[in-house]
Order: C-alpha cells, then structure tokens, then sequence
C-alpha cells in the first residue's frame, strides 16, 4: 500500500511561535493533499486542498492566513501554523491522493499532535 | 443534524461476537470510506465503496445508496479490533472527506 509520513509526530511550542508540519508522500505521486484536524473527542475536520503547483482551497472558517500550506512538489505538503496559540492545540493529520492510484483513494499521515502552551 | 452519522457511539463486546457498526449520510456522495483509528491516533483506511459490499480478512463492508445507509462487520471479533471506527463521505463534487463521529469499539477478552 502507499505510504504517507508527517514530521514531527508531536510539537509543543510556546503561544504566539510558528509551527510547520510536512506531509510526505514515500512511494506515490501525490496530486492531492488534504489536511483534517481532530479536536479531542470530536470528529476530524476538513481543514484544506491544495493540488500540486496551486493555491490551497480552505474549508469554511479556516483561516487561510493563519493556516499557511504549500504543495510545492508531488510528494510534499506542508502546513504552517502561524502565531499558534492554546486553541490551536490539536491532531493535524494530512492525506494524499493520487491519479494514478485512483482518485477517491486517500492515504492517511499518522498525524501531528500539536500542543500550545 | 450531521451530514454523517454513525451509531453506536461506543461499543463493548466479547472477543468472538459479531460486530456490526452503522453510517447514515444525508448527501449525495462518490464514495464512501471506512477508517480505523488507534488510540494513537493513526488512521488507516479500510475500505472504500461506491456500491455493493467488499470483504478484507474478517471485516466486511456494505452499502445501499438509495438508503444512503452504509454498514461495516466485524466477524469473529478480537480484542486487537479494540479501535475507533470512523465513516467518512466523499460529496459529489468535493475531494476532501466529510467524517462521522466515530465509533469506539472495545473487544474484552
């Protein structure tokens, strides 16, 4: 099966610093990349879309300023959280998918578990 | 009211009952998909319907699209199956997920 990491698996960083998670895909070409986010005990949450060589689409009330992601090559996305503070705290877990493994196929990171201080 | 929706919320069995986990959707959808996650976290991805049923191992996955009703088993349960089961929805149109709440599975030995 394809496989998709993401760096670090766990952040803790101080209230108003940035963050920046990579999501990579190993042995596949990723034409999409989709970033979820998990609140505890909620259910994951579309964050954004972004395409190869395009600019992210954000989900409704996502902030598309404070969520920076770059898709700049076929195997990489990342998301940077700018100026993180406490309610940003969260599992931020990418997905990518592939023309060529079929595109409602979706390949999940292990996630990011972010904590604001 | 959700766009997905799955019942039971939580569930505990015996090792070696039939599990059967539920997912209901309100929106007209591509594809439906099946995911599994550890206490870690992690995500795995299960199945992934658009119609009829699959079967991976002892997991079996079906969905009716006129009911817009999609149901997952688990045969011969273990306690390793011990995870959250998550329903996700591709819109028609759309190319992220639309995820249900989950449902916790605990298999005692």
């Amino acid at each position: 099966g394809a496989v998709v990491s993401q760096h670090p698996s766990r952040v803790i960083c101080k209230s108003g610093t940035s963050v920046k998670i990579e999501c990579r895909s190993l042995d596949f070409q990723a034409t999409t990349m989709f970033w979820y986010r998990q609140f505890p005990k909620q259910s994951l949450m579309l964050m954004a879309t972004s395409n190869e060589g395009s600019k992210a689409t954000y989900e409704q009330g996502v902030e598309k300023d404070k969520f920076l992601i770059n898709h700049a090559s076929l195997t990489l996305s990342t998301l940077t959280v700018t100026s993180a503070h406490p309610e940003d705290s969260s599992f931020y877990i990418c997905s990518a998918g592939s023309r060529e493994k079929g595109t409602d196929t979706q390949y999940f990171g292990p996630g990011t578990r972010l904590t604001v201080l | 009211k959700n766009e997905v929706e799955q019942s039971p919320q939580n569930l505990t069995a015996q090792e070696g009952e039939f599990i059967t986990i539920n997912c209901s959707y309100s929106v007209g959808i591509s594809a439906l998909h099946w995911l599994q996650q550890h206490p870690g976290g992690g995500i795995v991805s299960l199945f992934m319907l658009s119609s009829g049923k699959k079967k991976h191992g002892r997991l079996i996955a079906t969905i009716n699209i006129q009911e817009k009703h999609s149901s997952l088993h688990i045969t011969a349960s273990h306690p390793r199956d011990s995870a959250v089961y998550i329903c996700a929805a591709r819109r028609i149109g759309a190319d992220g997920l639309t995820f249900g709440k989950g449902t916790h599975l605990i298999i005692q030995p």
